[in-house]
């Protein structure tokens, strides 16, 4: 898996917008960022993912710089429940149908403030 | 659509005590991978099976742990014996063949062993 770099703690103020930086300049051209959170005391939740185009769902905005070595996570409107430590993942190239195991680093601590 | 089903969602245990995790993943999901959280840690994998078969066991510490998934569903991990290192939280989690980074995770089990 490409190794990415995330800061280890973010605040952010309640109804304002969240951005969560990585950087992952080392990916190759067809691998992915894969974004996932984990809420004290869950399982980590999928939450988006893109290759080169900016990507957006119900959950967050992903948006992928040009020359594809970095990438923010966007939550639009933070709420209290978006407390949670967010991994950027690039996951490895597989083959066979196969694919391997997610490597998770420390991710983002990200605390939203009332 | 119900998610990935863990138990005991705790369980403490004596050191040299044996110990076993069940999973049951989403419902026609073939992979099913278990994976290890170390307090303060990202989640490291621990071993993935798609459908019964076991593709990668790497990481699996195949002295005292053993994991099964018979008929390509449910699956077990098991510890014997338990030792205090082995403290940590057990996450099981699922993907389909064609999205395999895209994994949904259980809620985990908290194993403390005294």
């Amino acid at each position: 898996d490409a190794k990415t770099t995330q800061p280890t703690s973010m605040d952010c103020a309640e109804g304002r917008a969240a951005n969560l930086p990585c950087n992952h300049s080392t990916i190759s051209g067809n691998e992915y960022v894969y974004w996932y959170r984990q809420i004290h005391s869950q399982g980590p939740q999928y939450i988006i993912h893109g290759l080169k185009n900016n990507e957006t769902n119900e959950m967050a905005s992903l948006i992928i710089t040009e020359d594809r070595k970095s990438s923010t996570l966007i939550l639009p409107h933070a709420t209290l429940r978006d407390t949670a430590v967010y991994y950027c993942i690039v996951p490895g190239l597989y083959s066979g149908g196969g694919a391997d195991g997610l490597t998770f680093g420390k991710g983002t601590h990200l605390i939203i403030q009332p | 659509e119900a998610g990935v089903v863990q138990s005991p969602r705790y369980k403490i245990i004596e050191k040299k005590q044996p110990v076993a995790f069940w999973c049951n993943p989403i419902s026609g999901h073939n992979t099913l991978y278990w994976y290890l959280q170390n307090l303060g840690q990202g989640p490291e994998l621990l071993i993935r099976y798609e459908n019964e078969e076991a593709v990668d066991d790497s990481q699996l510490p195949k002295d005292r742990f053993s994991a099964e998934r018979l008929k390509g569903v449910d699956s077990t991990l098991k510890i014997q014996p338990a030792e205090l290192g082995d403290s940590a939280v057990y996450l099981c989690a699922s993907s389909s063949h064609g999205t395999p980074d895209t994994q949904y995770f259980g809620p985990g089990t908290r194993l403390t062993v005294l």
